[in-house]
C-alpha cells in the first residue's frame, strides 16, 4: 500500500534554530513529492520534487529528493515565530488525488 | 488575483441534517478538488472534477456524500443525514489543468455535527 510517513510529528525550537523535517515514501508510481505549510486551515504550496538530488530554495526554506532511498527534507534556517506551522507531505496518486502524510508541527518560541 | 474561496467558514449542525458546502476556484482552472482533514491527520482526497464531471471519486466516503459542479466552476459539496463522524474542515483545492499541476487550496469550511 502506498503511503507517506513524516517525522517528527511534533517539534519546539528557539527562535533562530535551524530545523530538518523528513518524510519518507512508498510509492509504485511515484511521480513529485510536495510540501505545503499549513497555518489555520489553509495548505499553502512550498515546493514540487521531480527529479532527485536538485535543492528547491526559497528564503530560508529549502527542499531536496533523494528518490533512490525514497525520503525528502524540508530545511528551514534562522526560524521564526511566523514558520509555527503544521508542515505537510504529500505525492500524486495516479497523477490526480494528492496523498498526504500526517504532517509535522512546529512552533518556534521567542 | 483572488485565492479559492469556500463558504460558509464554519458550519454547525444537529445530526441527521443535510448541509451543502460551496467552494470557488481560481478562475480558469479546470480540475477541482475536495479534501477532508481530520484533527491530527493530513487531508484525505474526497473527489476530483476534470470541467464538470467528477473524474475520480474514489474518495467519497459513502453515499451520503456527493458533489456537484454544474458549470465547470463552482462546486457544491453535499451531506445528507450527517453524522458526528463527519465532523472535520473540508477543503476544496483548484489546479490549472489537474494532472501534476500544482494545487491551491482554500481556507476550508469547519464543520461541525452535535
Amino acid at each position: 500500500e502506498d503511503k507517506v510517513v513524516q517525522s517528527p510529528l511534533s517539534l519546539v525550537v528557539h527562535e533562530g534554530d535551524t530545523v530538518t523535517l523528513n518524510c519518507s515514501y512508498e510509492v509504485t508510481n511515484f511521480r513529485s513529492l510536495l510540501w505545503y505549510k499549513q497555518e489555520k486551515k489553509a495548505p499553502t504550496f512550498l515546493f514540487m520534487l521531480t527529479s532527485s538530488g536538485i535543492e528547491k530554495k526559497s528564503g530560508r526554506l529549502s527542499s531536496i529528493l533523494d528518490k533512490k532511498e525514497l525520503f525528502s527534507i524540508l530545511n528551514i534556517t534562522a526560524t521564526q515565530t511566523g514558520d509555527s506551522a503544521i508542515y505537510l507531505c504529500a505525492y500524486y496518486q495516479a497523477g490526480t488525488a494528492l496523498i498526504f502524510g500526517k504532517g509535522t508541527t512546529l512552533s518556534v518560541s521567542s | 488575483g483572488a485565492g479559492v474561496s469556500q463558504t460558509p467558514s464554519n458550519k454547525v449542525t444537529e445530526k441527521g441534517k443535510y448541509v451543502e458546502l460551496r467552494c470557488d476556484p481560481i478562475s480558469g482552472h479546470t480540475a477541482l478538488y475536495w479534501y477532508r482533514q481530520s484533527l491530527g491527520q493530513g487531508p484525505e482526497f474526497l473527489i476530483y472534477f476534470q470541467g464538470t464531471g467528477a473524474a475520480d471519486d474514489s474518495g467519497l466516503p459513502n453515499d451520503r456524500f456527493f458533489a456537484v459542479r454544474p458549470e465547470g466552476s463552482v462546486s457544491t459539496l453535499k451531506i445528507q443525514r450527517t453524522e458526528r463522524g463527519d465532523s472535520a474542515v473540508y477543503l476544496c483545492a483548484s489546479s490549472l489543468g489537474g494532472g501534476l499541476d500544482t494545487q491551491y487550496f482554500g481556507p476550508g469550511t469547519r464543520l461541525t455535527v452535535l
